[in-house]
Order: C-alpha cells, then sequence, then structure tokens
C-alpha cells in the first residue's frame, strides 16, 4: 500500500532555532500534503496544505512565515518550524490522499518536537 | 467554517459495547471516515461511509446520516487494546481536505 516516510520522529531543539520535517512518498506521487499539527490530548489541526510546484494554502491563524511548507517534488514535501519557542512543542504529521479505493489518506509516523 | 464534535471522553468495560457519536457541519462533504490513535502515533483508519446507512468490518461498524449532520462508530466485544482516542473526519468536497473531530478518548476496564 501506500507509504509516507516522516523525518526526524523526534526532535528537540533551542529555542530560535529552524527545525525542518520531512515526507516522503515511497511508492507513489504526492501531487498534495496535508500538515497537521496535534497537542496533547488534542485532536488534529489542519495547518496547511502543500501543492506541488505552487505555494502552500494556509488555515486561518496558521501564520505562513513561521511555518514555511515546500513542496518542490513530486514526492517529497517540508515543513519548516522557524524561530520555534516552546509553544511550538507539538506533535506534527503529514498525510497526502489516496488515488484509488476508497480515496482516503496516507499518513506520515508524526514528528514529536520539543522547544526548550 | 467547520465544527465537527465528539464526547471528549467515555469508559466502558472489557465485552462489552460503545458508541462513540460524532456530529459534523461543514462546508462541504465527501465522506467521513473514522480513526483510532494511540498516544504518539499516526492515526489507523477503520472506517468510511459516504452514503447514508451502517458499514460493518468486523468488531467495527460505522453509521452515517448526512440530512442530520451525524455518524457513530460502533465498537463490540470490546478489548483493552481498544482503549485509545477515536477520531471522526470529514472530507470536504472539492477540496480533498481532511477536517478531523475534537476526538473521543476511549478507556476499557476489566
Amino acid at each position: 500500500g501506500a507509504v509516507v516516510s516522516q523525518h526526524p520522529s523526534r526532535v528537540i531543539c533551542k529555542s530560535g532555532t529552524s527545525v525542518k520535517i520531512e515526507c516522503r512518498s515511497l511508492d507513489f506521487q504526492a501531487t498534495t500534503m496535508f500538515w497537521y499539527r496535534q497537542f496533547p490530548k488534542q485532536s488534529l489541526m489542519l495547518m496547511a496544505t502543500s501543492n506541488e510546484g505552487s505555494k502552500a494554502t494556509y488555515e486561518q491563524g496558521v501564520e505562513k512565515d513561521k511555518f514555511l511548507i515546500n513542496h518542490a517534488s513530486l514526492t517529497l514535501s517540508t515543513l519548516t518550524v522557524t524561530s520555534a519557542h516552546p509553544e511550538d512543542s507539538s506533535f506534527y504529521i503529514c498525510s497526502a490522499p489516496e488515488r484509488r479505493g476508497n480515496y482516503g489518506y496516507t499518513f506520515g509516523s508524526g514528528t514529536r518536537l520539543t522547544v526548550v | 467554517g467547520q465544527n465537527i464534535d465528539q464526547p471528549t471522553e467515555m469508559t466502558a468495560t472489557e465485552g462489552a459495547i460503545v458508541q462513540i457519536n460524532c456530529t459534523y457541519q461543514t462546508s462541504g462533504f465527501n465522506g467521513l471516515f473514522w480513526y483510532q490513535q494511540h498516544a504518539g502515533e499516526a492515526p489507523t483508519f477503520l472506517s468510511y461511509n459516504v452514503l447514508d446507512g451502517l458499514e460493518e468490518k468486523g468488531r467495527f461498524s460505522s453509521f452515517l446520516s448526512r440530512s442530520k449532520g451525524y455518524s457513530y462508530l460502533l465498537l463490540k466485544e470490546l478489548q483493552m487494546k481498544d482503549s485509545a482516542s477515536y477520531l471522526c473526519a470529514v472530507r470536504v468536497h472539492n477540496t480533498d481536505k481532511l477536517i478531523f473531530g475534537t476526538g473521543t478518548r476511549l478507556q476499557v476496564f476489566p
């Protein structure tokens, strides 16, 4: 089945630094990738949608200059958290829509970001 | 806007049946998904409904009423390993976006 590989699985960074999270589609071409954030004991919140070859679209309230999204190829989408602060500590997860079957979604394994 | 509500927490006993409700108001509808999620892990697909009615899949069933903006997930013969969060999610028509509900944490006791 479709697989999205997400790295890193865990990262700890200092306040003020930037962190890049990668999602690669391994056996299919992901023209679209959704990025979610999840705080403890809460649900997944959609942050933005990346589309290969065009600018990402951000959900209301999400700072586009803080969360940089790049989708330069059909198999790679990246999320960079810039000038990270402790309140950015969260679980970040990507998801690509499948173009077959129930047209469901393939999720990455998630990245636990801790900003200290 | 999008509004997808679920009860925050539920408890049940091993071997019992539990029903987790989901109500939604979204700008367009193109299917509803149910996922199971353990802490720190990716959601795991459980079921999908796009037409009204019941979909059965082993111990899990899911129901949808589009006119009422309502779905439920039914878990039968509960096992301890079913303790997890359950998320309903609506695919928004014409966008492929998947919007998640507030999530329900289920705890199964012996």
